[in-house]
């Protein structure tokens, strides 16, 4: 089975603090994925990675970074935190080009900034 | 643009029911669609997808989805629901990034399930 892992289930960081959220995959997948949940928006996508050192801006990037230097690895930073980046944080990741290829998450990390 | 929309955000049900949730789209060619499955504390699990052939499409769990391409709606029925089906649920669908092909999917804002006893 494929399985996504997420460094923290809860964080809590102060406003200013620089933040990193890991995401690992185990099954060799070439596509990672970091996506926000807000309740009434559904799921949106912050930043896309294809192969290790690409990445591709989803529909939210302002305020995020990523970084991908292992295939299996891929992390969501955020510079800055600040309180409207209080969110549900969920990762995942896909086998190959093709679209209609299912995405696996991982559980989810809920972030508090204070 | 691109879109999903679950008119429903809350649905309760008796344990037995029958279960519906609607989901519509707007996407220019032919979708991939899918729906998942979010429950307390976890992650998203795939249900089921479709992406071409048989509009009726059989999932996990004893789900199903039928595409009706006149409706853009893509509903998700169970016969029977169980109280451990209590979990929100996201229609999402499948959108080209770039030029690769690469899948992004555009997701509903969900449907919250309760499953009265």
């Amino acid at each position: 089975d494929v399985k996504v892992t997420q460094s923290s289930r809860y964080l809590v960081k102060r406003t200013g603090e620089k933040v990193f959220l890991e995401c690992v995959q185990d099954m060799d997948h070439e596509n990672m994925f970091w996506y926000r949940q807000d309740p009434g928006l559904g799921l949106r996508l912050i930043y896309f990675s294809y192969d290790v050192k690409m990445k591709e801006k989803g529909d939210i990037p302002e305020g995020y970074s990523v970084s991908r230097e292992k295939k299996e690895r891929f992390s969501l930073i955020l510079e800055s935190a600040s309180t409207n980046q209080t969110s549900m944080y969920l990762c995942a990741s896909s086998f190959g080009q093709a679209s209609n290829n299912e995405q696996f998450f991982g559980p989810g990390t809920r972030l508090t900034v204070l | 643009a691109q879109s999903v929309t679950q008119p429903d955000i809350h649905i309760t049900v008796s344990e037995g029911a029958s279960l519906e949730l609607r989901c519509n789209y707007s996407y220019g060619a032919t979708p991939y669609l899918f729906w998942y499955v979010q429950s307390p504390g976890q992650g998203l699990q795939l249900l089921l997808k479709y992406f071409s052939g048989d509009t009726l499409v059989q999932g996990i769990k004893g789900f199903e989805a039928e595409f009706k391409r006149s409706q853009s709606s893509f509903n998700l029925r169970k016969p029977s629901v169980h109280w451990s089906d209590a979990a929100e649920y996201f229609c999402a669908v499948g959108s080209f990034m770039f030029s690769g092909g690469y899948n992004k999917l555009i997701f509903g804002a969900g449907t919250r399930l309760a499953v009265h006893p």
